[in-house]
């Protein structure tokens, strides 16, 4: 079973602090990760895509991939309120299908 | 630029009742199509996709059915719903095995 965890949080974290989001999985042969971030009541919308090993970077938000570890983290600077919301991560089913296979998400919650 | 739509944005609906739900994406051509369900507080579960006109895929057995009549076009159906069916229904498309975008949902409350 091709699995993505996640822990559910809720993550409480200061405005203006780093919040640090996980994700480990299960299948070797992903190659790509994806972050998506969910607020109450909306649909997913795509933040970050990460396809080799290291951190990319866009903005306020720095994806990290450990393909050895197996886990993926997503972090964020200087967090505002806005940020608070439901962030899953994605990865594709490596067994092809084009199919990705969602954690659960964790729900981030920032405090002004 | 690519854009999915998704009708009603909110339905209610006794329970025996059908359902259709529909999707559509334009700006792309040929692009891989999937329904997902999520229950108030749940993840995503993954309910069918789409490869191509007519080819549908179902994750889980269930009441429900899909239908890709176009390229761009995908169709969710029951004939009888459930209480269970309830929920926050998705469509999403993707190119190949790469991020999916999610259009912006139809809430669906069977009573």
């Amino acid at each position: 079973q091709k699995e993505v965890e996640q822990n559910s949080g809720p993550l409480s974290v200061p405005e203006g602090a780093i919040a640090s989001l996980n994700c480990t999985y299960s299948d070797r042969g992903s190659q790509s990760f994806f972050w998506y971030r969910q607020y109450s009541g909306k649909s997913p919308e795509l933040i970050m895509s990460i396809y080799s090993n290291g951190d990319k970077e866009d903005g306020r938000f720095t994806a990290q991939l450990n393909k050895a570890s197996q886990y993926v983290s997503l972090l964020i600077r200087d967090s505002q309120p806005s940020d608070s919301a439901t962030y899953l991560c994605a990865a594709p089913f490596s067994g092809g299908y084009n199919k990705l296979i969602f954690g659960a998400g964790t729900r981030l919650a920032v405090h002004p | 630029s690519q854009t999915i739509h998704q009708w009603p944005a909110t339905l209610v609906q006794p329970v025996g009742s059908p359902l259709s739900l529909e999707c559509t994406v334009e700006g792309t051509s040929n692009p891989n199509l999937y329904w997902y369900r999520q229950a108030a507080g749940r993840g995503l579960q993954l309910l069918f996709y789409s490869v191509g006109i007519g080819q549908i895929s179902s994750e889980v057995p269930q009441n429900l059915s899909a239908s890709r009549p176009q390229d761009r076009q995908f169709i969710l159906s029951s004939k009888k719903l459930l209480l269970s069916d309830s929920g926050f229904y998705l469509c999403a498309w993707s190119v190949a095995a790469r991020e999916q975008y999610f259009g912006p949902g139809t809430r669906l409350t069977v009573t």
